[in-house]
């Protein structure tokens, strides 16, 4: 079994589109995190959620809204979506808030066009 | 921002030991060295962690330096499947956040 799996793997989708990506941890752990990956390789932290609730939220704009149904599950909504939004989307969890390895899915290839 | 300094990139025979520096001269006492390695097309994957002792598990050895401002990750049998972007990281335990601050890493590319 996949620790932690995202869906879907691909997306490609048309600017103003809204469209989502789901993350599922079969592992137990208490948080779960979103990382966009860009065109040049960088990775950045987006959101972070403990327990269902939101604990970090890096300046994304709001037309990204995460959510957590509960902790094995972290979603990300993409409203409107840009061409700069075309990236790869990570899911991780750990288990627990403060210390400890994150343990990475495959990713997401978001591609607007 | 991340408070790494690597090299861009590294060569490395198979069935050698691959060396992968990292400076990391800004280090507080309560911040961990934490190495990660991310494989063409799939999630980063943790490899090892310390603090000041040396560590060493299935996958590698960390070597921390008595200042702590540098660390050596030892691959020590590299393999065509190690070829990967290695992410060295330092981060403080049982912060209130747990953020990963990635920097631009070490493309290892081992040769047959």
């Amino acid at each position: 079994d996949t620790a932690v799996s995202q869906t879907p793997k691909y997306l490609v989708t048309q600017m103003g589109n809204d469209k989502s990506i789901k993350c599922e941890q079969n592992l137990g752990h208490d948080t779960m995190y979103w990382y966009k990956q860009d065109s040049k390789k960088f990775l950045k932290i987006m959101f972070s959620y403990n327990n269902k609730e939101l604990i970090i939220n890096e300046t994304v704009p709001n037309r990204f809204s995460p959510k957590s149904p509960d902790k094995a599950h972290l979603n990300l909504h993409i409203n409107s979506l840009e061409l700069g939004d075309s990236a790869v989307y990570f899911c991780a969890s750990s288990q627990r808030e403060s210390g400890g390895e994150l343990f990475f899915g495959e990713g997401s290839r978001l591609t607007v066009l | 921002d991340a408070k790494t300094t690597q090299p861009p990139s590294m060569d490395c025979a198979e069935g050698r030991a691959a060396n992968l520096p990292c400076n990391h001269s800004t280090i507080s006492g309560n911040e961990y060295v934490y190495w990660y390695r991310q494989i063409h097309s799939q999630g980063p994957q943790y490899i090892i962690h310390g603090l000041k002792n040396n560590e060493t598990n299935e996958m590698a050895s960390l070597i921390i330096t008595e200042d702590r401002k540098s660390s050596t990750l030892i691959l020590p049998h590299a393999t065509l499947r190690d070829t990967a972007v290695y992410y060295c990281i330092v981060r403080a335990y049982g912060g209130a956040t747990n953020k990963l601050i990635f920097g631009t890493g070490t493309l290892l590319a081992v040769q047959p």
